[in-house]
């Protein structure tokens, strides 16, 4: 399966605590990005990725989260000191980014299921 | 800036009944729009697109939608509801990159 990848599909922590997830894109895809999705609502944007640089980020994502692409391929999003409100689906989305005028599909993997505590 | 309004947050249909999702956006730029579909516990899976062109686009699953720009809105159909449709459905809208979600509808199929 050359799907995108998200590790883990489930976790549980106590607040205060930090967690890490993970994200494979499909491998010739050089856009990735993250959203939040919260229960009974759509998914919102965090941040996203064009190779390893970080292209925008939005006002949701404090200075807790932490969001990183080193070589270009997988994602981490880092989120410190946990807090109840992040308890949330984080979702990973990956598309190809070769025009800045066409839009490119995007793929999204299962998500992480994040449970605070 | 874009947004979009999904009106209905939960729609009931019974088994072979014409299935109507509704979906108007905003969109400072020529929109493009999308229909998205999630079973529990998954991701999103892409049912179909409007970027130009056509303006009525035909998706999988027999689900269709028009781009009516002069109503600024991108409504979901099906003819004909089958059991295994019964999920949630989001719109979504974007210039060209990040995509701007709605709060989705629930579809519930009845026998």
């Amino acid at each position: 399966d050359t799907g995108v990848s998200q590790d883990p599909r489930h976790k549980i922590t106590k607040r205060g605590q930090n967690v890490t997830f993970r994200c494979d894109p499909i491998s010739e895809h050089n856009r990735l990005y993250w959203y939040r999705q919260t229960l009974g609502q759509g998914p919102e944007f965090l941040t996203y990725f064009q190779n390893e640089a970080q292209l925008e980020k939005s006002r949701l994502l404090s200075d807790r989260f932490s969001a990183e692409r080193p070589k270009g391929s997988f994602s981490t999003l880092e989120i410190q000191r946990t807090e109840q409100g992040d308890s949330a689906m984080y979702l990973c989305a990956s598309s190809r980014g070769d025009s800045l005028i066409r839009h490119n599909e995007q793929f999204f993997g299962p998500g992480t299921r994040l449970t605070v505590l | 800036a874009q947004s979009v309004t999904q009106l209905g947050s939960h729609v009931s249909v019974s088994e072979g009944a014409l299935v109507l999702l509704r979906c108007n956006y905003s969109s400072s730029v020529p929109p493009y729009l999308f229909w998205y579909v999630q079973y529990p516990n998954q991701g999103l899976q892409l049912l179909l697109k409007y970027t130009t062109g056509a303006t009525l686009v035909k998706g999988i699953n027999g689900f269709e939608a028009e781009f009516k720009k002069s109503e600024t809105s991108f409504h979901l159909t099906k003819p004909s509801a089958h059991m295994s449709d019964a999920a949630e459905y989001f719109c979504a809208v974007t210039p060209r990159g990040k995509l701007t979600f709605g709060t989705g509808t629930r579809l519930q199929v009845t026998l």
